[in-house]
């Protein structure tokens, strides 16, 4: 079937915009992650689903980011009034459970100018 | 120490090289062992879980040792296409989620 969907692919946007960046997992997968990659550096964990529960938000940097995850499927990343620090690599990965390997997505670059 | 540790490298071979790495993790009641590829400006890809037997796939070994809590990745017969950087990931007992290391960087040259 189908791997880990993100879109959009790539966002520019301005400083104080908000973004939102979408995530479908593989289907059947009740674990979601995101994870952000800035270049070069390795993979910073925000905050995971199991169903539509966030269990651990501990992750997230600022109160400017937060997440939501409906159906047990489809989940929502959103930074509001976006930072320059922002600007990284935003990674999706589900997997079947906890302890159980993680598949990504193709991630999501945002830009911000 | 950091709960799961890598060498970044970069480890320069040439092709047909064998090299290995190690990757060292904190809390002892670790249960699952992944490594993971990842090519430049792309995502991690699954490379293969590691058991507690240790496990073999094609030119990869993977291992575990528990006694010194570090799982090891052996590529043997180097090709140009397996430089990437390498990451390792560990579910940390307690938690419910796989802690990846910061990754090690193999440069296959001709």
């Amino acid at each position: 079937g189908a791997g880990v969907s993100q879109s959009p692919s790539n966002k520019v946007t301005e400083k104080g915009k908000d973004v939102e960046l979408r995530c479908d997992p593989i289907s059947g997968h009740t674990a979601l992650y995101w994870y952000r990659q800035r270049l070069g550096q390795g993979l910073e964990f925000l905050i995971y689903f199991q169903g539509n529960s966030a269990p651990d938000k501990s992750g997230l940097p600022s109160d400017r980011f937060s997440a939501e995850r409906t159906g047990e499927s489809v989940s929502t990343l959103t930074i509001q009034r976006t930072q320059q620090e922002d600007s990284a690599v935003y990674l999706c990965a589900s997997s079947l459970g906890f302890g159980q390997p993680q598949h990504f997505g193709d991630g999501t670059r945002l830009s911000i100018l | 120490r950091k709960e799961v540790e890598q060498d970044p490298g970069p480890f320069n071979v040439p092709e047909g090289a064998t090299v290995a790495f190690n990757c060292t993790y904190s809390n002892s009641a670790s249960q699952s062992f992944f490594w993971y590829r990842q090519d430049c400006r792309k995502e991690p890809k699954l490379l293969m879980s590691v058991y507690s037997s240790g496990n073999e796939d094609g030119r990869f070994t993977a291992q575990l040792n528990r006694a010194s809590q570090y799982i090891s990745l052996l590529i043997r017969d180097s090709k140009l296409s397996d430089s990437a950087t390498y990451l390792c990931a560990v579910n940390i007992g307690g938690y419910s989620t796989l802690t990846f290391g910061k990754g090690t960087m193999l440069l296959v040259s001709p």
